[in-house]
């Protein structure tokens, strides 16, 4: 069983906040995601790691950041949030020696930005 | 340019008789191919995947089939049950490499 968590599930800021989605995971995975999600749209890459130190942009530009200063942990900021950054951002994480590239998720946060 | 396809964006099905979720791909390099079930605010949750090298994988309920020729996956699952009403995202991956592409996702309803 998955052992990834985020938090917070639910926030509602209103624009130019600053804002840090968190994810944890407790399966020493050295590969995490984050994804973006829109209802009826697929899931778009917006940030990956390797491992410690290591961050990479996805497929979809965005303007959060992420760090990852543990293997554990891998949070998600946004510097001054807006509107158009209102959406569901989900954090995975996977097990590199397994080839089928699947993906643990966690339940995912959901940001709405007034 | 989607790689990754799901055309029916709903499906509706009585309980008990046989779902069929397609998807379709462009890419010939996905080596693995995943299904994901998500629930309303929720995280997708895997549900069963199969290798390129393959035609069909089952796992209880669920079958996955592939058509490599024809790009083409579906997903069966018999008997539905209620607790099957979900979106259901076709996924897809080379070498398991750099996360999972995926299609936007088919919301099965079942019905009683």
């Amino acid at each position: 069983e998955a052992d990834i968590y985020q938090t917070p599930r639910y926030l509602v800021i209103g624009t130019g906040k600053k804002i840090t989605l968190e994810c944890s995971q407790t399966m020493g995975h050295d590969k995490m995601y984050w994804y973006q999600q829109d209802p009826g749209m697929e899931l778009h890459l917006i940030h990956y790691s390797y491992g410690v130190n290591s961050t990479e942009k996805g497929d979809l530009s965005s303007e959060s950041t992420v760090s990852r200063i543990r293997t554990e942990h891998f949070p998600l900021t946004l510097e001054s949030a807006r509107p158009s950054h209102t959406s569901q951002y989900l954090c995975a994480s996977s097990d590199p020696s397994v080839d089928t590239g699947e993906l643990f998720f966690g339940e995912g946060s959901r940001l709405t930005v007034l | 340019d989607q790689q990754v396809k799901q055309n029916s964006p709903s499906l509706s099905v009585q309980e008990g008789r046989i779902s069929i979720l397609n998807c379709d791909y462009t890419n010939s390099m996905f080596d693995y191919f995943l299904w994901y079930k998500k629930y309303p605010a929720e995280g997708p949750t895997f549900l069963i995947s199969i290798s390129s090298i393959k035609d069909k994988n089952e796992d209880g309920r669920f079958t996955v089939f592939l058509n490599k020729s024809a790009k083409h996956l579906s997903l069966h699952i018999v008997p539905s049950q209620p607790g099957d009403s979900a979106v259901y995202f076709c996924a897809a991956t080379q070498g398991g490499a750099d996360g999972l592409t995926f299609g936007k996702g088919t919301h099965l309803i079942i019905q009683p």
